[in-house]
């Protein structure tokens, strides 16, 4: 089956920095989204992006599908950011089901 | 909208004990899926459905059950609970475009808390 890995596990940031989250896949997938499941458990989506760039605020993604990756930018964190980010990979064509990373987990300091 | 709700938020069972989650949804999406999230881990799929009537075995679909009777309702259950299956449980759903060909974004329930001793 498809193997997702997200990188780095764990970071930590001042607030006001800028981050890069990183997910690669191991086969061709048509349905990609980036998660935030914040510190009280709630699955919050961030982008659908099979493919292209996205921008939603501070934060924006960009997936190279032929290269079986994708980013999450955070730009100018706040402590609001924190919590584990999560890349989940699917193919519409086995029921649409997803396939999540381990996550990373960002801790975002004041 | 209410979007997916799941009930119950938090539950404590014995082993052996068995218990039904629901997951509804209000948004008339055709795919329902659950998903349990064990610590320091990603979600993984338990069972889905791809129509009222219809289910079907995810990655970790041992110990669990699952009905679609009505298109906005989920249920998943537990016949005789063990401690393997303490877990945060997830509920999802997701819609075809207007062309009918193409499932997209899934859209998460809040999660329920289920603990066996």
């Amino acid at each position: 089956g498809i193997q997702v890995e997200q990188s780095p596990p764990d970071l930590i940031l001042q607030e006001g920095a800028n981050s890069t989250l990183r997910c690669n896949f191991s086969d061709s997938v048509n349905n990609l989204q980036w998660f935030h499941q914040n510190p009280w458990g709630q699955l919050i989506n961030l982008f659908y992006i099979p493919s292209g760039t996205k921008q939603n605020g501070r934060l924006s993604a960009t997936t190279v599908a032929t290269e079986r990756y994708s980013l999450l930018y955070i730009s100018s964190s706040q402590t609001t950011d924190s919590g584990v980010y999560f890349c989940a990979v699917g193919d519409y064509n086995q029921g649409g089901k997803l396939i999540f990373g381990q996550g990373t987990e960002l801790s975002v300091k004041p | 909208n209410a979007g997916v709700t799941q009930t119950p938020k938090f539950r404590v069972l014995k082993t052996g004990q068995s218990m039904t989650l629901l997951c509804a949804q209000d948004m008339n999406h055709e795919y329902m899926y659950w998903y349990r999230q064990d610590p320091g881990m990603g979600l993984r799929l338990i069972h889905y459905s791809v129509g009222e009537g219809t289910t079907a075995k995810g990655e970790v679909p041992d110990g669990y059950n699952v009905s679609r009777l009505k298109k906005q309702n989920f249920l998943l259950g537990l016949e005789s609970a063990a401690p393997s299956q303490t877990s945060v449980y997830f509920c999802a759903s997701s819609y075809l475009t207007p062309s009918g060909g193409r499932q997209v974004e899934q859209f998460f329930g809040p999660g329920t808390r289920l603990t066996v001793l």
